[in-house]
């Protein structure tokens, strides 16, 4: 079974600290997802990697194959960054669909 | 942009009622998969459907059934509803299975059941 682990699970940063959020998984994958889910709402898909690393504003995911890792990182931080951040492994077939979630990491980022 | 949208935002029910949550996506994609989302367990998956009419069990089928009688909507049905499904339900789409697409997800239905 492939064990999806996230760590920190709660984190608390002050305003424009350089916040990392990581991702470990057992098994290979096709893919892994970076979701964010601000509270009471739905969620929407930040990064899919499948290597390397990728930017979009100040988010910034990295994914390591061979270590079977990951991260997030936010640069200056911001309390609208403040939200349950997931990551989440594709794979194929089995009884679990085609995603396998990680508990999430609850961000909250104080002025 | 890909719209996923929830019939309920916030639903309360009765114990032995059966609960219908309703999902509609607008991509014409051919995936779409209801979760489940309790704290501390984080997301996990009920059903999901690959084609009209297919389904496929997810982790914690139990005391769920699903339907899709046309591509763009799919149903939750809480046969008799119990404490023990009060929770947040998200619905989700995507184009392709094995996780090479992102899904697309609605804005949840919080569910209480009393």
């Amino acid at each position: 079974k492939n064990e999806v682990e996230q760590s920190p699970q709660n984190l608390t940063a002050q305003e424009g600290e350089f916040i990392t959020i990581n991702c470990s998984y057992s098994v290979g994958i096709s893919a892994l997802h970076w979701l964010q889910q601000h509270p009471g709402g739905g969620i929407v898909s930040l990064f899919m990697l499948s290597s390397g690393k990728k930017k979009h504003g100040r988010l910034i995911a990295t994914i390591n194959i061979q270590e079977k890792h990951s991260s997030l990182h936010i640069t200056a931080s911001h309390p609208r960054d403040s939200a349950v951040y997931i990551c989440a492994v594709g794979y194929y077939g089995g009884s679990q669909g085609n995603l396998i979630f990680g508990k999430g990491t609850k961000l909250s980022v104080k002025p | 942009d890909v719209k996923v949208t929830q019939s309920s935002r916030y639903l309360v029910k009765r114990t032995g009622e059966k609960v219908f949550l309703e999902c509609v996506q607008d991509m014409d994609h051919e995936n779409m998969f209801w979760y489940r989302q309790d704290p501390g367990l984080g997301l996990r998956l009920i059903y999901f459907s690959y084609d009209v009419k297919m389904k496929e069990k997810g982790d914690i089928p139990e005391g769920y059934s699903v339907s899709r009688e046309k591509k763009e909507r799919f149903s939750l049905i809480l046969e008799s509803a119990s404490t023990n499904q009060t929770s947040m339900y998200l619905c989700a789409s995507s184009p392709i299975l094995g996780g090479r697409q992102p899904q697309h997800f609605g804005d949840g239905t919080r569910l209480s059941i009393l």
